[in-house]
């Protein structure tokens, strides 16, 4: 099975800064023959469903504001928030959807 | 814009059978893969399985010998039975859409208690 592993569990981010949160594969989620990395980013507020950020590592999805990037490739991805906003506390979670779809524990995203 | 909606019994005695439809609208359940999520109180989200309109799937190895998804193309739906559930099984479970996109469109969710 491919292990996910997130880090920092919790982050304080004053608003107006960047906020990044690390998540780390067990085995390499980069397909060689599309070069493409199976890694997706979901925010998810209390009481709603995960909403889909980022797919491909690096894709943001339709309506998702611009301050949310994703980056990195084969093992090891960051998910970068450039300026947060007070609608950004959340609970961010990664997801490698290479052939299985396990998810990251999450990082608790708050306002110093 | 696809919808997903879950449904099924809130409570669920221990070593019973949990039994779960989500009814896709605004799209064609002939398409895409059909994924079941689950999330603890409090806690983290766990994978469960999914499965193609063909019928073929795949589950989560902690879970696939208590898991059996199936899919009705004809009513739009796929279902999930987890068996012998104990109170570790009580949840807040998802449906949700996959692709090469990742999983884009969920359903709400329904908490499921197990609980005598």
């Amino acid at each position: 099975d491919i292990v996910m592993t997130q880090s920092p569990d919790s982050l304080a981010v004053s608003l107006g800064e960047r906020a990044t949160i690390n998540c780390k594969s067990s085995q390499s989620l980069l397909d060689s023959s599309n070069s493409k990395n199976f890694l997706a980013w979901y925010q998810q507020k209390p009481g709603q469903p995960p909403k889909l950020l980022i797919y491909w590592a690096s894709t943001r999805e339709s309506g998702v504001p611009d301050r949310f990037s994703g980056s990195g490739s084969g093992t090891d991805f960051t998910l970068t928030i450039s300026s947060l906003q007070a609608e950004d506390v959340a609970v961010y979670y990664c997801q490698q959807y290479y052939g299985s779809l396990f998810f990251g524990g999450g990082t608790k995203v708050e306002i110093k | 814009q696809v919808q997903l909606q879950e449904s099924g019994p809130g409570l669920v005695k221990p070593s019973e059978t949990l039994s779960l439809t989500c009814t896709v609208s605004g799209g064609s359940i002939s398409t895409f893969y059909w994924s079941w999520i689950r999330q603890p109180p409090g806690k983290g989200l766990e994978w469960i399985g999914y499965i193609f309109h063909s019928g073929s799937a795949n589950y989560n190895p902690s879970l696939k010998s208590r898991v059996t998804m199936s899919v009705d193309t004809s009513k739009n739906q796929f279902s999930l039975r987890l068996s012998s559930v104990t109170a570790a099984d009580t949840a807040v479970y998802f449906c949700a859409r996959g692709s090469g996109n990742a999983s884009g469109s969920w359903g709400q969710g329904i908490l499921v208690t197990v609980s005598s």
